[in-house]
């Protein structure tokens, strides 16, 4: 099974930007990079996802290694509301997410 | 419009006790989702519906465990003869379309399982 490797945690000044890596050296053709981040008491909540081409949306950017094996997710401008854990996960089957530990964002004011 | 609900929100039971989680999905999301997260930990895959057949149910840890989903709609997660292992949050997801790799899902808030 495709894994996934983050740091365990991570802390960023409020308004500067957040960069969050991931590697997936195992990862397979059709593997999707998903990113999910679970803030306090919440059930996780979508943040980005993409196959081979960097990604934008109006929460964060996806980049993604020309070889597939490693992701960073930006957060352009990093709130006191962003602190969360945030899930770097790959989809191979039928929509079956395994969660690792993700890596628990700390943002200082 | 309504995201995806769950109920309780929080149940404490003895153990032995059987005990259904409610979910409730957002309307017209086809795919439903189980997990379940004991603390401090990241989720757990349960199990998997596309309408109201579960294609994937190879997260569920025993036996004990089951779920169904009726109308496409409702799924109800059954953990019988619970023990105090089980205490964790259960949540549960829904995505407009299943069978894909590219496919979001929200998920509901979750029911926390305490069993004493």
């Amino acid at each position: 099974d495709a894994k996934t490797t983050q740091p365990n945690s991570m802390e960023s000044n409020e308004e500067e930007p957040v960069h969050l890596p991931c590697n997936h050296s195992t990862i397979s053709g059709t593997d999707y990079i998903h990113w999910y981040r679970q803030l306090p008491s919440q059930g996780p909540e979508y943040v980005i996802h993409g196959l081979t081409s960097n990604v934008n949306n109006r929460m964060a950017s996806l980049a993604i290694a020309e070889d597939r094996k490693s992701s960073t997710l930006i957060l352009h401008r990093a709130t006191l509301r962003d602190a969360a854990v945030y899930y770097c996960i790959l989809m191979y089957n039928n929509n079956d997410m395994r969660f690792g530990a993700g890596t628990r964002l700390t943002v200082k004011p | 419009g309504a995201g995806v609900s769950q109920s309780p929100s929080n149940k404490v039971t003895e153990k032995g006790k059987d005990v259904e989680l409610r979910c409730d999905p957002i309307s017209g999301h086809t795919a439903l989702y189980w997990y379940r997260q004991s603390l401090g930990q990241g989720l757990e895959f349960l199990i998997y519906f596309q309408g109201n057949s579960a294609p994937d149910k190879s997260g569920l840890p025993s036996d004990r465990f089951s779920a169904e989903r009726t109308g496409g709609s409702v799924s109800t997660l059954t953990i019988q003869r619970t023990q105090q292992e089980d205490s964790a949050v259960y949540l549960c997801a829904s995505s407009l379309h299943g069978g894909g790799r590219g496919v979001e899902q929200y998920f509901g808030p979750g029911t926390r399982l305490t069993v004493t």
